[in-house]
């Protein structure tokens, strides 16, 4: 089976650049969510998908971030225009809703450097 | 307790030594308890996911205990190898909002051969 898939893995732009990120979740994960980690903190949720719906978006900041996934798989995160504060590593996770444990399925992430 | 909360920070062992990690959530409403090693450049990968009080789990040297009225997980590794080395994490989560996994900060293991 393949695992979740994630695009680039580093990522180094300069700030009040734009950058993008792309996962392809695991086939027949109808959930799929963003993290932002960043160095000496927990993963944040940044957003939560079913299928195509945002079930969660609270922490994300809309001014600057994005996030689509519209066909119900795979999804893009996008970051218009960086700040120093957004390099963190960008994991994005798939999940089989219907299960009880809800076990996340990661991709390795995108590291993301911001100068 | 509101957040989850993981002791100690960071760990340093020799390789064959037991240990063991600490992690506390709110036990209010609790719904899962997930633990994840995320070993350098790798995914993080889940090692247990537990949702009934007093449960034990155990893969190969790693076992898991849980208990729910107090809140609190034990994450225990027998024989500590070099290839243990990796940050552990757990979240838990409960009934409502949506059954939201709050995070950790996390356990980095780093054993020594």
């Amino acid at each position: 089976e393949a695992g979740v898939a994630q695009s680039p893995r580093y990522k180094i732009i300069e700030k009040r650049q734009s950058v993008a990120f792309w996962c392809n979740p695991i086939s027949g994960h109808a959930t799929l969510y963003w993290y932002q980690q960043i160095l000496g903190q927990g993963p944040k949720l940044l957003i939560q998908f079913q299928n195509n719906g945002v079930v969660d978006d609270s922490q994300l900041p809309k001014d600057r971030f994005s996030a689509e996934r519209l066909k119900g798989v795979d999804s893009t995160l996008k970051i218009q225009p960086a700040k120093l504060e957004d390099s963190a590593v960008y994991l994005c996770a798939s999940s089989y809703t219907g299960g009880r444990t809800g076990e996340l399925f990661f991709g390795e992430g995108s590291r993301l450097t911001v100068l | 307790i509101l957040n989850v909360e993981q002791s100690p920070q960071s760990l340093h062992v020799q390789e064959g030594d037991s240990t063991n990690f600490t992690c506390s959530f709110p036990s209010s409403n609790f719904y899962a308890l997930h633990w994840y090693r995320w070993e350098t450049a790798k995914s993080p990968e889940a090692l247990f996911v537990m949702t009934l009080n007093g449960d034990e789990k155990k893969k190969g040297r790693i076992s898991a205990t849980l208990n729910t009225k107090e809140g609190y997980s034990y994450l225990y590794i027998k024989g500590s190898q070099p290839e243990d080395s990796a940050t552990y994490l757990c979240a838990s989560s409960n009934a409502g909002n949506n059954r939201k996994l709050i995070w950790g900060l996390g356990t980095s293991l780093a054993v020594n051969p």
